[in-house]
């Protein structure tokens, strides 16, 4: 199993560009996240998705889009990159609670954004 | 609303043992959970303990959880070099199974 996996590793844009941040899980997981982590301030949820075809907003959502449409598959798009979103972007997936290893909430590699 | 504290830095020298203390403020979270971060690399987790328990241990960790007073605590025995990373407590919200993180605590042992 190769987890959790984030594409691309390392991405800079100029402000204004548009983005997408693909987020990949092979261990079946209903529940999915897309955080941001900035110094000083641990990691901040963006959105999360409890299943398939379904998204919610986390505490700092604005200037970000998700889709879920596959359950293996959590998206993040920048429609418009500004400096403010430079950041490290942490995906992670997890079983619903109640279910087999639901107490663990499985993280991927980052992918670090510079806006400039 | 939910909130994780943490102190940002503690420095320990090589193996003395390390504490890392944090609060939280929803009582009605499952879990609590400790995980570790290298320096350029993603969160593992390390440990975690489940809310109708005051203590865990495994190996040179030892969890202890004070539900009265919404406080959790990670100690590391005989603190290595290897150990230098920062540590995130978190708790999980039970409507989604979101984690709620601290800023994380950067350890950094001295040889």
């Amino acid at each position: 199993n190769a987890g959790v996996t984030q594409t691309p590793k390392f991405r800079v844009l100029k402000t204004g560009q548009s983005m997408t941040l693909l987020c990949a899980q092979d261990m079946n997981h209903e529940y999915m996240y897309w955080y941001r982590q900035d110094p000083g301030m641990g990691l901040r949820l963006i959105h999360y998705s409890v299943g398939e075809g379904t998204t919610a907003k986390g505490e700092v959502p604005d200037g970000y889009n998700v889709s879920r449409l596959k359950k293996q598959n959590f998206l993040l798009g920048l429609e418009s990159a500004a400096p403010s979103q430079t950041s490290v972007y942490f995906c992670a997936s997890r079983q619903p609670h109640g279910t087999s290893s639901s107490y663990e909430q499985y993280f991927g590699p980052g992918t670090r954004l510079t806006v400039t | 609303g939910e909130d994780v504290e943490q102190s940002l830095f503690l420095s320990v020298r090589e193996g003395d043992s390390s504490v890392i203390n944090c609060t939280y403020t929803d009582s009605s979270s499952t879990y609590l959970y400790w995980y570790k971060q290298e320096p350029g690399a993603g969160l593992q987790l390390l440990t975690y303990i489940f809310s109708n328990m005051d203590m865990k241990q495994d190996q040179r960790l030892t969890v202890l959880l004070n539900k009265k007073d919404k406080h959790l605590s990670l100690r590391i025995a005989d603190t290595q070099t290897g150990d230098s990373a920062i540590y995130f407590c978190a708790e999980n919200d039970n409507q989604g199974g979101k984690l709620i993180f601290g800023q994380g605590t950067e350890l950094s042992v001295k040889p």
